[in-house]
């Protein structure tokens, strides 16, 4: 295994443009997850995908937030019109099934200015 | 909902010594897993050991077990022959056995520092 692979590692941008980040899971890893944690605080559920269908959202998962993962394989996240609120590590997990432990990303470190 | 509470912000041990890290968790289910994550300064977060809240015989990986209370809703750490790398963020999370509940829990985390 390679390890679930995130990009970037970092991203500054400025209030109210667009972002949007990249996980590419270990292969043959069917469920894929997206977390959100800031500072202080364990991760918080956001998303995640089973093959390409994406099955769950989190109601912090605002309509600025959008998740694919168009071929069951990568899956990006975009934020709309950034907020300083946003700013936060996102977290990429993937796993082989519903009951396998869930492996992460680095994660994508987004600051806001 | 489900709720994981870590109730110790921060912990220290000293090389070579034994820590235990706390970890209380509410649910009204009866099968779920239960972990503990470790997440190194910018570095990822790695899988320590996992629970099946079915199993009543307490997880084991190495230097690092659990001590798992049901009914107690209790799941700690602990971590013998401390060692420099094990500083670190430990996360206890909680996860619903249900086929289409993937929504894994976290505390708020426990900061553990070694000392030489």
């Amino acid at each position: 295994d390679t390890g679930v692979s995130q990009d970037p590692r970092h991203k500054i941008t400025k209030r109210g443009q667009n972002v949007t980040f990249r996980c590419d899971p270990i292969s043959e890893h069917n469920r894929l997850y997206w977390y959100r944690q800031t500072l202080g605080q364990g991760p918080e559920f956001l998303t995640y995908f089973q093959n390409e269908a994406q099955l769950e959202k989190s109601r912090l998962l605002s309509d600025r937030f959008s998740a694919e993962r168009p071929k069951g394989s990568f899956s990006t996240l975009e934020i709309q019109r950034t907020e300083q609120g946003d700013s936060a590590m996102y977290l990429c997990a993937s796993s082989r099934d519903s009951n396998q432990p869930q492996h992460f990303g680095d994660g994508t470190r987004l600051s806001i200015l | 909902a489900q709720t994981v509470t870590q109730s110790q912000p921060e912990m220290s041990v000293q090389e070579a010594e034994t820590v235990t890290l706390s970890c209380t968790y509410d649910t009204s289910e009866s099968d779920y897993y239960l972990f503990w994550y470790k997440q190194p300064p910018s570095r990822q977060m790695i899988l320590v050991i996992r629970q099946e809240a079915y199993k009543q015989q307490n997880a084991t990986e190495n230097r690092f077990s659990v001590n798992f209370q049901k009914a107690a809703k209790s799941f700690s750490l602990k971590i013998s022959d401390s060692q420099l790398g094990d500083a670190a963020m430990y996360f206890c999370a909680y996860r619903s056995a249900l086929y289409n509940n993937n929504d894994m829990r976290f505390g708020a985390g426990t900061r553990l520092t070694v000392k030489p």
